[in-house]
Protein backbone atom coordinates (compact mmCIF):
# COMPACT_ATOMS: atom_id res chain seq x y z
CA UNK A 1 0.00 0.00 0.00
CA UNK A 2 1.11 3.66 -0.56
CA UNK A 3 2.30 5.08 2.72
CA UNK A 4 4.45 8.32 3.57
CA UNK A 5 5.98 8.59 6.82
CA UNK A 6 7.05 11.95 8.30
CA UNK A 7 8.61 10.77 11.57
CA UNK A 8 8.84 14.14 13.17
CA UNK A 9 5.55 16.19 14.34
CA UNK A 10 7.75 19.46 15.31
CA UNK A 11 11.59 20.06 14.54
CA UNK A 12 12.93 22.95 15.99
CA UNK A 13 15.94 24.34 14.96
CA UNK A 14 18.36 27.79 15.49
CA UNK A 15 18.32 30.04 12.43
CA UNK A 16 21.72 29.79 10.52
CA UNK A 17 21.49 25.64 11.75
CA UNK A 18 20.83 23.36 9.33
CA UNK A 19 17.73 21.92 9.00
CA UNK A 20 16.44 18.29 7.99
CA UNK A 21 13.07 17.31 7.32
CA UNK A 22 12.43 13.14 6.86
CA UNK A 23 10.38 11.97 4.99
CA UNK A 24 9.87 8.33 4.20
CA UNK A 25 7.61 6.43 1.62
CA UNK A 26 6.35 2.88 0.59
CA UNK A 27 5.46 2.16 -3.53
CA UNK A 28 5.80 -0.43 -5.38
CA UNK A 29 6.05 1.91 -8.68
CA UNK A 30 7.56 5.08 -9.77
CA UNK A 31 7.24 7.46 -7.38
CA UNK A 32 6.39 11.21 -7.75
CA UNK A 33 7.50 12.64 -4.76
CA UNK A 34 6.60 16.04 -3.67
CA UNK A 35 7.20 18.64 -0.58
CA UNK A 36 4.31 21.13 0.02
CA UNK A 37 4.39 24.01 2.87
CA UNK A 38 2.06 25.47 4.99
CA UNK A 39 3.02 29.36 6.68
CA UNK A 40 0.76 30.48 9.03
CA UNK A 41 -2.49 32.12 7.37
CA UNK A 42 -1.41 31.19 3.76
CA UNK A 43 -3.20 28.25 1.81
CA UNK A 44 -0.86 24.69 0.71
CA UNK A 45 1.21 25.58 -1.37
CA UNK A 46 4.10 23.17 -3.50
CA UNK A 47 8.23 24.13 -2.48
CA UNK A 48 9.19 21.32 -4.90
CA UNK A 49 8.93 18.13 -6.59
CA UNK A 50 11.53 15.66 -7.62
CA UNK A 51 11.47 15.85 -10.73
CA UNK A 52 12.35 19.47 -10.89
CA UNK A 53 16.12 18.52 -9.47
CA UNK A 54 15.12 22.06 -7.90
CA UNK A 55 16.21 24.54 -5.13
CA UNK A 56 13.19 26.54 -4.18
CA UNK A 57 14.25 28.99 -0.72
CA UNK A 58 17.52 27.05 -0.82
CA UNK A 59 15.73 23.73 0.07
CA UNK A 60 16.52 20.83 -1.55
CA UNK A 61 15.29 17.32 -1.70
CA UNK A 62 17.18 14.26 -3.58
CA UNK A 63 15.17 11.27 -4.22
CA UNK A 64 17.32 8.05 -2.72
CA UNK A 65 15.09 5.16 -3.91
CA UNK A 66 17.45 2.28 -2.10
CA UNK A 67 16.45 4.20 0.99
CA UNK A 68 12.56 5.10 -0.34
CA UNK A 69 13.47 8.45 1.15
CA UNK A 70 12.59 12.04 0.23
CA UNK A 71 14.34 14.58 2.64
CA UNK A 72 14.17 17.97 2.65
CA UNK A 73 17.30 20.01 3.49
CA UNK A 74 18.40 23.27 4.02
CA UNK A 75 22.02 24.47 4.74
CA UNK A 76 21.30 27.37 7.09
CA UNK A 77 18.03 28.01 7.92
CA UNK A 78 15.51 31.17 8.70
CA UNK A 79 12.93 32.60 10.83
CA UNK A 80 10.68 32.84 7.69
CA UNK A 81 10.63 29.14 7.17
CA UNK A 82 9.15 28.70 9.75
CA UNK A 83 5.80 26.38 8.74
CA UNK A 84 4.14 23.50 8.41
CA UNK A 85 5.71 20.91 5.73
CA UNK A 86 4.09 18.07 4.21
CA UNK A 87 6.07 15.39 2.32
CA UNK A 88 3.51 13.86 -0.65
CA UNK A 89 3.40 11.06 -2.86
CA UNK A 90 1.51 11.08 -6.09
CA UNK A 91 0.50 7.41 -7.94
CA UNK A 92 1.89 8.36 -11.78
CA UNK A 93 -0.30 5.21 -12.85
CA UNK A 94 -3.52 6.43 -10.87
CA UNK A 95 -4.85 9.65 -9.80
CA UNK A 96 -4.06 9.97 -5.83
CA UNK A 97 -1.89 12.18 -4.06
CA UNK A 98 -1.30 11.35 -0.64
CA UNK A 99 0.45 12.85 2.19
CA UNK A 100 2.38 12.69 5.15
CA UNK A 101 1.29 13.29 8.84
CA UNK A 102 3.36 16.60 8.39
CA UNK A 103 6.37 18.11 10.39
CA UNK A 104 5.84 21.83 11.79
CA UNK A 105 9.42 23.40 11.41
CA UNK A 106 9.65 25.87 14.14
CA UNK A 107 13.18 27.93 13.24
CA UNK A 108 14.49 30.31 16.36
CA UNK A 109 16.28 33.43 16.16
CA UNK B 1 -7.26 34.22 -11.20
CA UNK B 2 -8.74 33.07 -8.61
CA UNK B 3 -7.34 29.83 -8.27
CA UNK B 4 -9.26 27.61 -5.98
CA UNK B 5 -12.21 28.89 -4.36
CA UNK B 6 -13.83 27.23 -1.01
CA UNK B 7 -16.97 28.64 0.54
CA UNK B 8 -17.75 28.85 3.36
CA UNK B 9 -14.86 29.00 5.30
CA UNK B 10 -15.87 28.97 8.89
CA UNK B 11 -19.08 26.62 9.63
CA UNK B 12 -20.31 25.84 13.09
CA UNK B 13 -22.95 22.35 12.99
CA UNK B 14 -25.15 21.05 15.32
CA UNK B 15 -24.71 16.97 15.54
CA UNK B 16 -26.84 15.67 13.16
CA UNK B 17 -27.69 18.56 10.54
CA UNK B 18 -26.56 18.78 6.99
CA UNK B 19 -24.40 20.83 5.38
CA UNK B 20 -22.24 21.07 1.69
CA UNK B 21 -19.33 22.63 0.82
CA UNK B 22 -18.27 23.98 -2.58
CA UNK B 23 -14.94 24.34 -4.11
CA UNK B 24 -14.84 25.92 -7.11
CA UNK B 25 -11.72 26.57 -9.55
CA UNK B 26 -10.88 28.41 -12.77
CA UNK B 27 -8.09 26.73 -14.32
CA UNK B 28 -9.82 23.90 -16.40
CA UNK B 29 -8.30 21.13 -13.84
CA UNK B 30 -9.73 17.89 -14.69
CA UNK B 31 -8.78 16.53 -11.07
CA UNK B 32 -10.20 17.48 -8.32
CA UNK B 33 -10.47 16.52 -4.85
CA UNK B 34 -11.16 17.19 -1.08
CA UNK B 35 -9.20 16.38 2.04
CA UNK B 36 -9.24 16.66 5.73
CA UNK B 37 -6.71 18.14 8.10
CA UNK B 38 -6.14 17.00 11.75
CA UNK B 39 -3.61 17.33 13.89
CA UNK B 40 -1.05 14.40 14.17
CA UNK B 41 -2.42 13.10 10.90
CA UNK B 42 -1.77 15.52 7.88
CA UNK B 43 -3.96 15.40 4.92
CA UNK B 44 -6.12 12.25 4.32
CA UNK B 45 -8.16 12.24 0.91
CA UNK B 46 -11.80 11.89 1.39
CA UNK B 47 -12.88 11.42 -1.89
CA UNK B 48 -11.77 12.92 -5.54
CA UNK B 49 -12.97 13.04 -9.14
CA UNK B 50 -10.56 12.60 -12.55
CA UNK B 51 -13.67 14.26 -14.39
CA UNK B 52 -17.14 15.86 -14.21
CA UNK B 53 -19.73 13.20 -13.43
CA UNK B 54 -17.20 10.73 -11.85
CA UNK B 55 -16.21 11.04 -8.37
CA UNK B 56 -14.15 8.08 -5.85
CA UNK B 57 -13.59 6.95 -2.99
CA UNK B 58 -10.22 8.29 -0.95
CA UNK B 59 -8.94 7.10 2.45
CA UNK B 60 -11.83 8.19 5.15
CA UNK B 61 -14.99 8.34 2.85
CA UNK B 62 -17.78 7.59 5.44
CA UNK B 63 -19.88 10.03 6.06
CA UNK B 64 -19.52 11.88 3.68
CA UNK B 65 -20.82 12.66 -0.07
CA UNK B 66 -19.75 14.16 -3.80
CA UNK B 67 -21.10 15.39 -6.45
CA UNK B 68 -18.96 16.76 -9.51
CA UNK B 69 -22.21 18.09 -11.75
CA UNK B 70 -19.94 20.83 -13.69
CA UNK B 71 -16.15 20.47 -14.31
CA UNK B 72 -15.45 23.61 -12.37
CA UNK B 73 -17.40 23.03 -8.93
CA UNK B 74 -17.24 19.79 -6.43
CA UNK B 75 -19.49 19.30 -4.14
CA UNK B 76 -19.04 17.89 -0.55
CA UNK B 77 -21.56 16.84 1.45
CA UNK B 78 -21.92 15.38 4.90
CA UNK B 79 -25.81 14.25 5.59
CA UNK B 80 -25.80 13.59 9.22
CA UNK B 81 -22.75 15.93 11.12
CA UNK B 82 -20.76 14.24 13.70
CA UNK B 83 -18.09 15.52 16.24
CA UNK B 84 -15.66 13.23 14.84
CA UNK B 85 -16.37 15.98 11.25
CA UNK B 86 -14.50 18.35 13.37
CA UNK B 87 -11.72 19.64 10.72
CA UNK B 88 -10.19 22.14 8.57
CA UNK B 89 -11.19 21.12 4.71
CA UNK B 90 -9.31 21.61 1.95
CA UNK B 91 -10.30 21.10 -1.90
CA UNK B 92 -7.28 20.96 -4.79
CA UNK B 93 -7.14 20.72 -8.12
CA UNK B 94 -4.54 19.51 -10.52
CA UNK B 95 -4.09 18.93 -14.29
CA UNK B 96 -4.98 15.71 -15.78
CA UNK B 97 -2.86 12.82 -17.33
CA UNK B 98 0.65 10.83 -16.60
CA UNK B 99 3.96 12.80 -17.95
CA UNK B 100 2.74 16.02 -16.24
CA UNK B 101 3.57 17.85 -13.44
CA UNK B 102 1.14 16.48 -10.80
CA UNK B 103 1.27 19.97 -8.71
CA UNK B 104 -1.75 20.18 -6.45
CA UNK B 105 -3.18 23.73 -6.21
CA UNK B 106 -5.49 24.20 -2.93
CA UNK B 107 -8.29 26.41 -1.84
CA UNK B 108 -7.84 28.25 1.38
CA UNK B 109 -9.56 25.66 3.69
CA UNK B 110 -12.89 25.51 5.53
CA UNK B 111 -13.14 25.17 9.17
CA UNK B 112 -15.88 23.22 10.63
CA UNK B 113 -16.97 22.71 14.08
CA UNK B 114 -19.85 20.12 14.77
CA UNK B 115 -20.88 20.54 18.42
Amino acid sequence: AQRVTQPEKLLSVFKGAPVELKCNYSYSGSPELFWYVQYSRQRLQLLLRHISRESIKGFTADLNKGETSFHLKKPFAQEEDSAMYYCALKDTGGFKTIFGAGTRLFVKA
Amino acid sequence: NAGVTQTPKFRVLKTGQSMTLLCAQDMNHEYMYWYRQDPGMGLRLIHYSVGEGTTAKGEVPDGYNVSRLKKQNFLLGLESAAPSQTSVYFCASTVSGTGVPGELFFGEGSRLTVL
